[in-house]
Parts: C-alpha cells; structure tokens; sequence
C-alpha cells in the first residue's frame, strides 16, 4: 500500500487555467507539506500543515492555495497558472510529535503548463 | 537550517562501499545530520539520521566525526538501485517539534558503474 499518493502523475495544462493536486496518506501522520521541484532540481518546500493549520508558507504566490480537508489529506489549488509553475510537485508527511519523524514523499505530479 | 556542502557527483563501481561526504562547518548543538536520497523519477526517500554517535541501519551507515563538523554516509555495497542524488541536511530538534519540514541543497548525484 502506498503511504503517501498523488494524483494525477502527470498534468498538462494550458496558461490560466485552474487546476488541483490531490495529496492524501495513510501514515497517521498529522503534518503535511508540498514541495517544489524546479527544472534545476531544486526542491523547495511550499506549505506545512499541521492539525489543518498552515504553519509554513515560503512567499508562495497567493494563487496557490492548500486545503485540508481533514489530516490525511493535503490538495493543492493553482489558479490562473503560469508558465513559470510549469515543476514536479512533491506532497509529504511526517508526524510532528516525534521530533526527527522523517518525511515520507510522494512519487511527484508533474505539472507543464503550456 | 544550517547549510552543509557536498560534491556534485560521484562515480562508484558495482557491489563496492561508497563513501558519501558532507561537510557542516556550522552545525549547531541542537542539529541532527539528516540523509535523504531521491531515486529517479521518484519522491526523496530519509536514508538515516543522527546526532553524535555513528548509526546504522539496513540501507546505510552514518559516520559521524568527533566534531560534527563533517559526516559520511556509508553503503556498503551499491548496487545499481543506489543511483541516486543522495541529499546530507541538518534539522535542528528544536524547530517545532519537526513540522518545518526539510531544507534541502543541491546534493551528490552518485553514479554506479556496473
């Protein structure tokens, strides 16, 4: 059983459009997180949540937007999307309560915006 | 998150010991030495992690020097399933309990030759 899943695998989307990530897992962890995986290969965390309280926002644009709809679950919302967002997304989870709880990932969306 | 630095790239043969370097000249007391991998096409994955003492488990070893200042991941014997871009971050066990998430730096690309 996959502990932390993504969907979709792959999205192909076009300027302006809005679209969403699911992220869901089953770990019982109770922090999740988006990342951001540039062409460079940078990773870059996004957002943390914790308890359906955001605790992390790294100067994202507002036009993404997480939602948690309860602690397994973490989408991410893009609206009017842009070239530049074109990346693989990674979603993660941990449990805060244990300092040094590693982070489980996703395998990725990748989403190219043309 | 303190920085660390590690070799872009590093080539090694098939079914011998790689020796994984990271230096962090910066390391705090409260900084665990963290290791995570990201296999191609797939989300980053922890390896290993520890504070002081040297740690094993059954993917790797971690040996630590005396001052912190420097780490090594060790495997034992790679295999091609063991390219990947290996990552050495430090987390500090005082930043929230562990819900700020990874800070992750460029790492070492490992090349396994068959």
């Amino acid at each position: 059983d996959t502990a932390v899943s993504q969907t979709p695998k792959y999205l192909v989307t076009q300027m302006g459009n809005d679209k969403s990530i699911k992220c869901e897992q089953n770990l019982g962890h109770d922090t999740m997180y988006w990342y951001k995986q540039d062409s460079k290969k940078f990773l870059k965390i996004m957002f943390s949540y914790n308890n359906k309280e955001l605790i992390i926002n790294e100067t994202v644009p507002n036009r993404f937007s997480p939602k948690s709809p309860d602690k397994a679950h973490l989408n991410l919302h893009i609206n009017s999307l842009e070239l530049g967002d074109s990346a693989v997304y990674f979603c993660a989870s941990s449990q805060r309560s244990s300092y040094n709880s590693p982070l489980h990932f996703g395998n990725g969306t990748r989403l190219t915006v043309t | 998150d303190a920085k660390t630095t590690q070799p872009n790239s590093m080539e090694s043969n098939e079914e011998e010991p790689v020796h994984l370097p990271c230096n962090h000249s910066t390391i705090s007391g409260t900084d665990y030495i963290h290791w995570y991998r990201q296999l191609p096409s797939q989300g980053p994955e922890y390896v290993i992690h520890g504070l002081t003492s040297n740690v094993n488990n059954r993917m790797a070893s971690l040996a630590i020097a005396e001052d912190r200042k420097s780490s090594t991941l060790i495997l034992h014997r790679a295999t091609l399933r063991d390219a990947a871009v290996y990552y050495c971050i430090l987390r500090s066990w005082y930043s929230g309990g562990g819900a700020d998430g990874l800070t992750f730096g460029k790492g070492t690309h490992l090349i396994i030759q068959p």
